[in-house]
């Protein structure tokens, strides 16, 4: 079975601070791994990993993929307060069928 | 706003009910997922559709079912319901398996 493990649970931080948010996984044929944004509801898409893509960046927000460890970081830098939000790593494993999430990290960014 | 509509957008209904939660994919998105998220816990895959199809099953109750239609929305039925049913169902679709999935707003099933 799938698993994604994400540490740590929750963090709070500065505005300005730099944060490392982290992403183990255990999958059979692994296909991605992508990360989303929950603030109030709906997790909101922020990035896709796969073998030919390990690394993304968008704005302050960026992203790798270790694919022989089995783990990603996310990287958000001079945070502000609208970062926070609940943070979730996905895997799709075989015949990607469907993303399994992590529990999420409670990212709180204190002015 | 991600193109995945969720209606109703809440709902309160009493133990023992049935309900259906309704889902429409964003234009051109041939697969639709669902999922169940309770308080203080991750997001619980329930079921995949894609193109009319089921194509893979996680942790669904039997109490629950689903379907997708020619037109591509899904519908999410949840029979003799029970408090322990309280929680927000996220539906998602993507193009295919293995591209980056977009999530609709949720509803919010409470069992009283």
């Amino acid at each position: 079975e799938d698993k994604v493990v994400q540490s740590p649970l929750s963090l709070v931080v500065h505005e300005g601070d730099t944060v490392t948010l982290n992403c183990s996984y255990e999958v059979t044929n692994f296909r991605s791994l992508l990360w989303y944004k929950q603030e109030k509801k709906a997790p909101t898409f922020l990035f896709m990993l796969t073998s030919s893509g390990i690394e993304k960046k968008s704005g302050r927000l960026s992203s790798i993929l270790d694919k022989k460890e089995l783990f990603s970081i996310l990287n958000i830098t001079a945070t502000q307060t609208g970062d926070s939000a609940i943070y979730l790593c996905a895997v799709v494993g075989t015949s990607g069928s469907r993303l399994t999430f992590g529990e999420g990290t409670q990212l709180t960014v204190n002015p | 706003d991600s193109g995945v509509t969720q209606t109703p957008k809440h709902l309160i209904t009493a133990t023992g009910q049935r309900v259906t939660l309704r889902c429409s994919p964003r234009s051109g998105d041939l697969s639709v997922y669902w999922y169940q998220q309770s308080l203080d816990q991750g997001l619980q895959f329930l079921i995949q559709y894609y193109n009319g199809e089921e194509r893979a099953k996680g942790n669904i109750l039997e109490r629950f079912s689903a379907q997708q239609f020619p037109d591509l929305h899904s519908e999410l039925n949840l029979s003799s319901l029970e408090l322990g049913d309280s929680a927000l169902y996220f539906c998602a679709s993507s193009v295919s398996g293995a591209t980056e999935a977009f999530f609709g707003q949720g509803t919010r099933l409470t069992v009283v």
